[in-house]
């Protein structure tokens, strides 16, 4: 069973339009990150939300954190071919250093 | 600063034969997590060690093991290798002092290919 559930799976989308991934958990997190990678290379972090309720804008990029702390989410505006890649979101399992990960949305966006 | 860095990219074995790959976290960085990465499963945790200790540990079965030394690189292996083994093998370090929101930075991984 996967602790942290991402949807969709596979997302392709055209230049300018916009979209939302989401990220569900039956569990409780003290705070979720989002990470992008691209391919050959390993995740990079884009945002970590903490708060119950917080919004967090990274410029066309805006995350929210639910406010029980179960689930996120990830809105992109106006989408460019450069968003294209695989996003990852995480979060520390039981109070310990262990990162867990969902599975992933691949987003494509055609020019 | 230097990044995390993994080697060998990339590794071709045989079933049944062992491996061990390498990794060398940022600087100062003492926590080294391993994770196996594949289409159908994503990022599996492996393992994370802190200090030359596990302190982590997924559910994988006894063929994987790892160390640490004291200069915080780590190795992990796998032996007996079977074709399911075939994945991208990432490593990540952090500052490993329990702070939760911690970002984990990552090597670009071992590709590795069993035939």
């Amino acid at each position: 069973t996967q602790l942290l559930e991402q949807s969709p799976q596979f997302l392709s989308i055209q230049e300018g339009e916009n979209l939302t991934v989401y990220c569900n958990s039956s569990s409780v997190f003290s705070s979720l990150q989002w990470y992008r990678q691209e391919p050959g290379e390993g995740p990079v972090l884009l945002v970590t939300v903490v708060t119950g309720g917080e919004v967090k804008k990274l410029k066309r990029l805006t995350f929210q954190f639910g406010d029980a702390r179960k689930d996120s989410s990830l809105h992109i505006t106006a989408a460019q071919p450069g968003d294209t890649g695989l996003y990852l979101c995480a979060g520390y399992q039981g109070g310990s250093e262990k990162l867990v990960f969902g599975k992933g949305t691949k987003l494509t966006v055609n020019p | 600063k230097a990044g995390v860095t993994q080697t060998p990219r990339y590794l071709i074995k045989t079933r049944g034969q062992q491996v061990t790959l390498s990794c060398s976290p940022i600087s100062g960085h003492r926590s080294v997590s391993w994770y196996q990465q594949t289409p159908g499963q994503g990022l599996q945790f492996l393992f994370e060690y802190f200090s030359e200790t596990q302190r982590n540990k997924g559910n994988f079965p006894g063929r994987f093991s790892g160390r640490q030394f004291s200069n915080s690189r780590s190795e992990m292996n796998v032996s007996t290798l079977e074709l399911g083994d075939s994945a991208l093998y990432l490593c990540a370090s952090s500052p490993g002092q329990g702070l939760m929101n911690t970002e984990a930075f990552f090597g670009q991984g071992t590709r590795l290919t069993v035939v």
